[in-house]
């Protein structure tokens, strides 16, 4: 079964850090874009990263540019989200996706991000 | 980078067909056909419905139909059944980045 499945999130305060990972089962994502996507509670969509099969190419929405690095081992079949400096508005379910021709599936079921005091 | 704009809400009887509208402008929806569309139930991971603006991925009934003319795309569910009362999410490529849709709650009266 093609599957993704993320792990990384918690709870943090303002200012700090998290990475997020993105592991895939049933399929070789080597070959693939990844993506990142967050929801917030009770919002929508928002895409947040992509990256390239072999990693050379990267963008991000301007609200996280400059906080959040998107990166990727495909010997170990992972795609990472390392973010930094991290505000009360970043909170929410983080996703990954595969994105061949700018479509995204499959999706994982996401990861929680708070960031709190 | 603007979201897309979709109605926030549309509702049918069974049977019935509902469209929603998706309108973004030139550097996105109008200038590329990476129009896609998602469905979310409450809980549950987006779910790919039509890409490239009219494919229909394997496993998604013919009731769902994609378009698009100029800066708007559409979805129309035709035949509207209890299961596809959800939230939908147009998106589109948009030159190097990439942009979601406001989001539609699809009732089924």
């Amino acid at each position: 079964e093609v599957q993704l499945v993320e792990s990384g999130g918690g709870v943090v305060q303002p200012g700090g850090s998290l990475r997020l990972s993105c592991a895939a089962s049933g399929f070789t994502l080597s070959s693939d874009w990844m993506y990142w996507v967050r929801q917030a509670p009770g919002k929508g969509l928002v895409w947040v990263s992509r990256i390239n099969s072999d990693g050379s190419i990267t963008s991000y929405a301007d609200s996280v540019k400059g906080r959040f690095t998107i990166s990727r081992d495909n010997a170990k079949n992972t795609v990472f989200l390392q973010m930094n400096s991290l505000r009360a508005e970043d909170t929410a379910v983080y996703s990954c996706a595969r994105g061949a021709s700018y479509r995204l599936d499959p999706w994982g079921q996401g990861t929680l991000v708070t960031v709190s005091s | 980078q603007s979201a897309l704009t979709q109605p926030p809400s549309a509702s049918g009887s069974p049977g019935q067909s509902v469209t929603i509208s998706c309108t973004g402008t030139s550097s996105d929806v109008g200038g590329y056909n990476y129009v896609s569309w998602y469905q979310q139930h409450p809980g549950k991971a987006p779910k790919l419905m039509i890409y490239e603006v009219s494919k229909r991925p394997s496993g998604i009934p013919d009731r769902f139909s994609g378009s698009k003319s100029g800066n708007t795309a559409s979805l129309t569910v035709s035949g509207l059944q209890a299961e596809d009362e959800a939230d939908y999410y147009c998106s589109s490529y948009a030159g190097s980045l990439y942009v979601f849709g406001t989001g539609t709650k699809v009732t089924v009266l």
